[in-house]
């Protein structure tokens, strides 16, 4: 069974510009979330999408959203970026039964703002 | 509100040689805990989970936790230690109330394990 996908898997992009990042979570899986890991606020929960739903929200300003497609894939998008922005993007997939089901993490995502 | 905390940032221990990780948790009701591992450059890896019963719980690659309610502890232990198992080891707890639906995790800051050979 294939795991967690995340495209792309390094990104440079300059301050000012828009990202759109991916995830396809393992098959069968309806929910999907996603952590923003930086060396100085370690794991931080950015959101999480259930049957195309958000279902939770972390506290993250407006520049950050994302959407889920009628297969589960998902994208986060951040504009207007700042340098503040570069991080490890992590997507992890789930069954979506709640609070305590097995999550799947994705290698990541490594975004680079200049 | 919930959190996790792991007290020791970095751990260095000899390969063949007994492992505990800390993490205490904030938590209003019986929580749901977890163990995840990182590699360099690579995403998360489940190594154990704590939803009900038995407190010692079993991992992967010879890995056990023991949940101590008293102590709001849940420790991650290995009896002997692999020069493979240097990594970063994340504890986490899952945000939401067992009735609520919600995959959403919080996140310990993570202890970072050296191993000697």
């Amino acid at each position: 069974k294939a795991g967690v996908t995340q495209t792309p898997r390094y990104l440079i992009k300059t301050r000012g510009q828009q990202v759109t990042l991916s995830c396809s979570p393992i098959s069968g899986h309806r929910s999907v979330s996603w952590y923003q890991q930086t060396p100085g606020q370690g794991l931080q929960f950015l959101f999480e999408y259930f049957s195309e739903t958000q279902r939770n929200k972390g506290n993250f300003p407006g520049r950050f959203s994302g959407r889920q497609f009628s297969n589960s894939r998902s994208e986060m998008n951040v504009s207007t970026l700042e340098l503040g922005d570069s991080a490890l993007y992590l997507c992890a997939s789930s069954f979506g039964g709640g609070a305590g089901r097995e999550q799947y993490f994705g290698p990541g995502t490594r975004l680079t703002v200049t | 509100a919930q959190s996790v905390t792991q007290p020791d940032i970095h751990i260095t221990v000899s390969e063949g040689a007994s492992l505990e990780l800390r993490c205490n948790y904030s938590y209003g009701a019986t929580p749901y805990l977890f163990w995840y591992v990182q590699s360099p450059g690579q995403g998360l890896q489940l190594l154990l989970k704590y939803f009900s019963g038995d407190t010692l719980v079993q991992g992967i690659k010879g890995f056990e936790a023991e949940f101590k309610r008293s102590q709001s502890s849940f420790n991650l232990r290995k009896p002997s230690v692999h020069w493979s198992d240097a990594a970063e080891y994340f504890c986490a707890v899952g945000a939401g109330e067992r009735s609520y639906n919600t995959d959403k995790l919080i996140f310990g800051t993570g202890t970072r394990l050296q191993v000697f050979p």
